[in-house]
């Protein structure tokens, strides 16, 4: 079975510092992974993917995330928050036994300005 | 990118009573899903919506409680039957184009359901 780990509820950092929302993930093939990202009152937006090739991928508003095959972990980065980068984000996981996503509990980020 | 649209977007009804959410996407895809967020909580998948044929549910959710149709490729509705209060929650359709693997799942707005 495959899940995710978002080990903090909130995440706050100062506008201008950089911002790492941290995920873990156990599958039992390779991993699909992905970020989104929930404003109030929307639907999920994504923001970014891994699949396969460099380690490192670019997604969306300047964000970020490095994958970690031997920690199995998806961290999202940024390296210069906004206070319009506050939301709820979730990491999710879907691997080749199953299509539907498997999210985290997700991690509410706050930018202070 | 798919665009998918909810109706309606929130509702409050009482409880005992039915609502029947429907997501319509703007592309022909081949897998469509239901998901529940609860309040304060992440997503839980309620079940995949199969074209054609009875949707697959997830453990905890039945079809007498979230019965779901998709009778063709675009479109697709949940209903939550029987309200409670426990049945709050907002409620998001999702795609996968074509069933692939390494495609991101698209989501609708949501529908903010509250049972009083």
């Amino acid at each position: 079975a495959q899940s995710v780990a978002q080990p903090e509820d909130q995440v706050n950092v100062a506008e201008g510092n950089p911002l790492t929302v941290k995920c873990t993930y156990s599958v039992s093939g390779n991993p699909y992974l992905f970020w989104y990202v929930q404003y109030p009152n929307r639907g999920l937006q994504f923001l970014l993917k891994y699949i396969t090739g460099d380690n490192l991928v670019k997604g969306s508003y300047g964000f970020e995330a490095e994958f970690n095959k031997s920690q199995t972990s998806f961290h999202l980065k940024k390296p210069s928050a906004l206070v319009s980068d506050s939301a709820l984000y979730f990491c999710a996981v879907r691997d080749t036994g199953r299509r539907a996503l498997t999210f985290g509990s997700g991690t509410r980020l706050q930018v202070q300005p | 990118s798919a665009v998918i649209s909810q109706k309606p977007s929130r509702d409050i009804c009482q409880r005992g009573t039915s609502l029947t959410i429907q997501c319509q996407v703007d592309s022909q895809v081949t897998m469509m899903f239901w998901y529940r967020q609860q309040p304060g909580q992440s997503l839980t998948l309620i079940a995949t919506a199969n074209q054609g044929s009875e949707a697959t549910y997830e453990s905890g959710f039945v079809i007498d409680k979230f019965p779901i149709s998709r009778p063709n490729l675009t479109f697709s509705t949940l209903t939550v039957s029987n309200m409670s209060p426990e049945d709050s929650s907002i409620y998001l359709c999702s795609n996968l184009d074509r069933g692939l693997l390494n495609t991101e799942a698209f989501f609708g707005q949501g529908t903010r359901l509250t049972v009083v």
